[in-house]
């Protein structure tokens, strides 16, 4: 069974810019999460889709976004870069509703974003 | 508020001694769930242990062993007999029943030495 997988895995975009990273989850699994890793805040929960629908969300401005398509598979878009936007970005798929507390998550790769 | 301390910023021991990491968790739910995840130099966190806020009970897997005390808001994870291929970036979590979210401590990056 193929694992998480994120697509791209290394990007550099410029300020001012927006981006659109993808994540496609375990077959089967519905529900998909992403977070934001970074040295200074640590990891961070962004939010959260299942059956195409935002179920939670962190608190994060609304340049962040996403969203999920009937195959499960995520997007999502960073519009307006900053340059603290620079971040490891995780996605993790599980089968039911991703609460954290129910259901164990399966992480992918993530993508590398730099911005300059 | 939620809150994961993770007091060990870095710590390296010696291949196959034991190592303990610390978690500490502050939260005002009755009902909430711990994490710990293991992130190797490839980046993806791989899932270790879920424990819930009713089950105080150890639990050891292998070399792995975990030890959730409620009295002083702790779980701390234990590697016995400690191997290289353990060297990563070891992140404790709580996630509340009352918004779902999960909060992630600092981690702790451990070095194993050969």
């Amino acid at each position: 069974k193929a694992g998480v997988t994120q697509t791209p895995r290394y990007l550099i975009k410029t300020r001012g810019q927006q981006v659109t990273l993808s994540c496609s989850p375990i077959s089967g699994h519905r529900s998909v999460s992403w977070y934001q890793q970074t040295p200074g805040q640590g990891l961070q929960f962004l939010f959260e889709y299942f059956s195409e629908t935002q179920r939670n969300k962190g608190n994060f401005p609304g340049r962040f976004s996403g969203r999920q398509f009937s195959n499960s598979r995520s997007e999502m878009n960073v519009s307006t870069l900053e340059l603290g936007d620079s971040a490891l970005y995780l996605c993790a798929s599980s089968q039911g509703p991703g609460i954290p507390s129910t259901d164990t998550q399966y992480f992918g790769p993530g993508t590398r974003l730099t911005v300059l | 508020a939620q809150k994961v301390t993770q007091a060990q910023t870095e710590i390296s021991v010696v291949e196959k001694e034991d190592v303990t990491l610390d978690c500490v968790y502050e939260t005002r739910d009755t009902t909430y769930y711990l994490f710990w995840y293991k992130q190797p130099p490839s980046g993806e966190l791989v899932f270790l242990i879920r424990r819930n806020s009713f089950d105080e009970q150890n639990e050891i897997s292998g070399r792995y062993s975990w030890n959730f005390q409620k009295s002083t808001s702790s779980f701390n994870f234990t590697i016995t007999a400690s191997q290289v291929v353990d060297s990563a970036v070891y992140f404790c979590a709580l996630s509340g029943n009352r918004d779902d979210k999960i909060i992630f401590g600092k981690g702790t990056r451990l070095h194993i030495l050969p």
